[in-house]
């Protein structure tokens, strides 16, 4: 069985560096084709891509705000994390990680995690 | 960035109705691969976003037949034939031909 769950701090102020993590279950990192993405989506809107790391280690970003995001995953390929620079209140959101199988496959993101709200406040 | 945009933004429909949202691309999302990688995500009330349809057509795992994905290049339509209570919430199409992935705005799937 697949699951994921993200964990972060809950609330931070501006300027500060927001640290997320995505703990998985049920699929290894190290699996060949095997991507996990981190995605986040302000209280009712859309869905916004933030970046991703495979079984590869290969990272990815949005380019919107790839000088401000880094992506790292553990040695147990078990936990993957997402740090976000300076963060202002537009980044207040739900954060969501999700899996996909295979990209070159086209398997996109068919298991998520629940979601970790974020609010950035002073 | 790829533009997705959905319509209707808000469906209202009756139970048994059968109903579509209609996400057109501002480009063509036809890969040199020969794939399009065009999909469909369901987001329930107080829920995460689940994979309803891939690669335009195809059904994720555990998904009811009444769901059915069709399109090509620019144009794609999601078809619930015979919407459930369970079918309520935000669908968005997502694409992921051309880097970053983009969602569109969403269409909310209200009772009528």
């Amino acid at each position: 069985q697949v699951t994921l769950k993200e964990s972060g701090p809950g609330m931070l102020q501006p300027s500060k560096t927001l640290s997320l993590t995505c703990s998985f279950s049920g699929f290894s990192l190290s699996t060949s084709g095997m991507v996990v993405s981190w995605i986040r989506q302000p209280s009712g809107k859309s869905l916004e891509w933030l970046a991703a790391i495979d079984w590869d280690g290969d990272k990815y970003y949005n380019p919107s705000l790839k000088s401000r995001l880094t992506v790292s995953k553990d040695t147990s390929n078990t936990q993957v994390f997402l740090k976000i620079t300076s963060v202002d209140i537009a980044d207040t959101a739900t954060y969501y990680c999700a899996r996909s199988g295979n990209w070159e496959l086209g398997d996109y993101f068919d298991y998520w995690g629940q979601g970790v709200m974020v609010t950035v406040s002073s | 960035d790829v533009v997705l945009t959905q319509t209707p933004s808000i469906l209202s429909a009756t139970i048994g109705q059968s109903v579509s949202i209609s996400c057109r691309s501002s480009q063509s999302l036809l890969d040199s691969d020969g794939n399009t990688y065009l999909y469909w995500f369901l987001q329930r009330p107080g829920q995460s976003p689940q994979r309803l349809i891939y690669l335009v057509s195809n059904l994720g795992s555990g998904v009811p037949n009444r769901f059915s994905g069709s399109g090509s290049g620019t144009d794609f339509t999601l078809k619930i034939s015979g919407v459930e209570a369970e079918d309520l919430g935000v669908y968005y199409c997502m694409q992921a031909t051309h880097a970053p992935p983009t969602f569109g705005g969403g269409t909310k799937l209200e009772l009528k």
